[in-house]
């Protein structure tokens, strides 16, 4: 079966613009999670979407924002980008949030 | 602090050795344990998962945790230049409804010919 998707795979904004990510999760998953990825911080929690709720929300400032639809797919937005947003934004989705998460390929953000 | 310690690495070894990665963490409520390889440009995907202490076994994989220590270890057997990765612990406890992973940052691996 297709696993999870992100698009899109690579991405260049500029300070102070937006930003939206995009994540399918695999047919049948109800949770949906997003990650930030950096080398000096390493992989860090954003937060959990399970039947078009947000569940779970790590430490993240308001910026940072997200949205689940009724067929499981998901978005991120990130607002007034900052250089410090530079990161793999990875998507992770689950049957339930409590079973095996499987990872996307992520989203490469670069922000200039 | 940071809730889960990993040695960022770059660890490298012969083909065939022995490898050890470990993590240390400190929140004693952490229940589930876990191993993710990353390759590079790919997601995470899980290698093992475990609940309590002790040891298990996959293949050439072994995972350990020792609870009274907030200690978790992953060995491969017979290490392969395949196996050149980042390796990432992770470890979760309940919240809302489900269990969110606290990652380390990672040992890279470099398994070499």
């Amino acid at each position: 079966k297709a696993g999870v998707t992100q698009t899109p795979r690579y991405l260049i904004k500029t300070r102070g613009q937006q930003v939206t990510l995009s994540c399918s999760p695999i047919s049948g998953h109800r949770s949906v999670s997003w990650y930030q990825q950096t080398p000096g911080q390493g992989l860090q929690f954003l937060f959990e979407y399970f039947s078009e709720t947000q569940r779970n929300k790590g430490n993240f400032p308001g910026r940072f924002s997200g949205r689940q639809f009724s067929n499981s797919r998901s978005e991120m937005n990130v607002s007034t980008l900052e250089l410090g947003d530079s990161a793999l934004y990875l998507c992770a989705s689950s049957l339930d949030g409590i079973t095996e998460a499987f990872f996307g390929q992520g989203t490469r953000l670069t922000v200039v | 602090q940071k809730e889960v310690e990993q040695d960022p690495g770059p660890l490298s070894v012969p083909e065939g050795a022995i490898v050890s990665l470990n993590c240390t963490y400190s929140n004693s409520a952490f229940q589930y344990f876990m191993w993710y390889r990353q390759y590079s440009r790919k997601g995470p995907e899980l290698l093992m998962y475990t609940y309590s202490s002790g040891n298990k076994e996959d293949g050439r994989f072994t995972a350990q945790v020792d609870k009274s220590s907030k200690y978790i270890s992953l060995f491969i057997r017979d290490s392969q230049p395949s196996d050149s990765a980042t390796y990432l612990c992770a470890m979760s406890t309940a919240s809302g409804g489900s269990y969110i992973p606290t990652f380390g940052r990672g040992t890279s691996l470099i398994v070499h010919p």
